[in-house]
């Protein structure tokens, strides 16, 4: 069964540089979600996206913008990186908005900022 | 203010032994409880969950979980670990406004004794 495709799957990059962090739902998957999980932390939510629109919105840094294009794939652009920016990076996808509707995590991107 | 811990950082238990992992939430309402695993450098797959109905749900891969409201928990169990559980294990509760953000916990990770 297909699943979530993240790109890259590992990223390195210098303090103050761009990154750009894409997701590929499941197909027919409306729904996409960002979590940002840091060195030994829990997964903690950045924002999500329903048919294209923003849904939620958590503790992401203004200098993270994202969004989710005509064919359902959501890109995480992330600007003036900082040390504190290194995590796993988890894109997860669903068939619909709510919680009620399962959750397909993708295998994460890891970054690392030096 | 909602919020998920799990008391237990570090769980070790021999293989065949039995297992049960704490998990306690803040919510001002019924809520909507998960528990994922995630293997190393795998994404969080869904064990099982909890919305309504009867308080001890199964899952997959032989886990249950019993959802009990007076102690504002929903700690998993599995009868006979193999080592293959090793992994690290998160709950969750989803978010207000059922947008589908998820609040994780710390997560524990379990260590399997041959």
């Amino acid at each position: 069964a297909a699943g979530v495709i993240q790109s890259p799957r590992h990223l390195i990059k210098e303090k103050r540089e761009t990154a750009t962090l894409k997701c590929y739902p499941i197909p027919r998957h409306d729904t996409v979600y960002w979590y940002q999980q840091g060195p030994g932390q829990d997964p903690q939510f950045l924002i999500s996206f329903y048919e294209k629109m923003q849904s939620d919105k958590g503790s992401i840094p203004d200098r993270f913008s994202a969004q989710q294009f005509s064919d359902y794939h959501s890109e995480l652009n992330m600007s003036s990186l900082e040390l504190g920016d290194s995590a796993l990076y988890f894109c997860a996808s669903s068939l619909g908005r709510g919680v009620s509707y399962e959750q397909y995590f993708g295998p994460g991107t890891r970054l690392t900022v030096t | 203010a909602q919020s998920v811990t799990q008391p237990d950082i570090h769980i070790t238990v021999s293989e065949g032994a039995s297992l049960e992992l704490r998990c306690n939430y803040s919510y001002g309402a019924t809520p909507y409880l998960f528990w994922y695993v995630q293997s190393p450098g795998q994404g969080l797959q869904l064990l099982l969950k909890y919305f309504s109905g009867d308080t001890l749900v199964q899952g997959i891969k032989g886990f249950e979980a019993e959802f009990k409201r007076s102690q504002s928990s929903f700690n998993l169990r599995k009868p006979s670990v193999h080592w293959s559980d090793a992994a690290e294990y998160f709950c969750a509760v989803g978010a207000y406004g059922n947008t589908g953000k998820l609040i994780f916990g710390q997560g524990t990770t379990l260590q399997v004794k041959p």
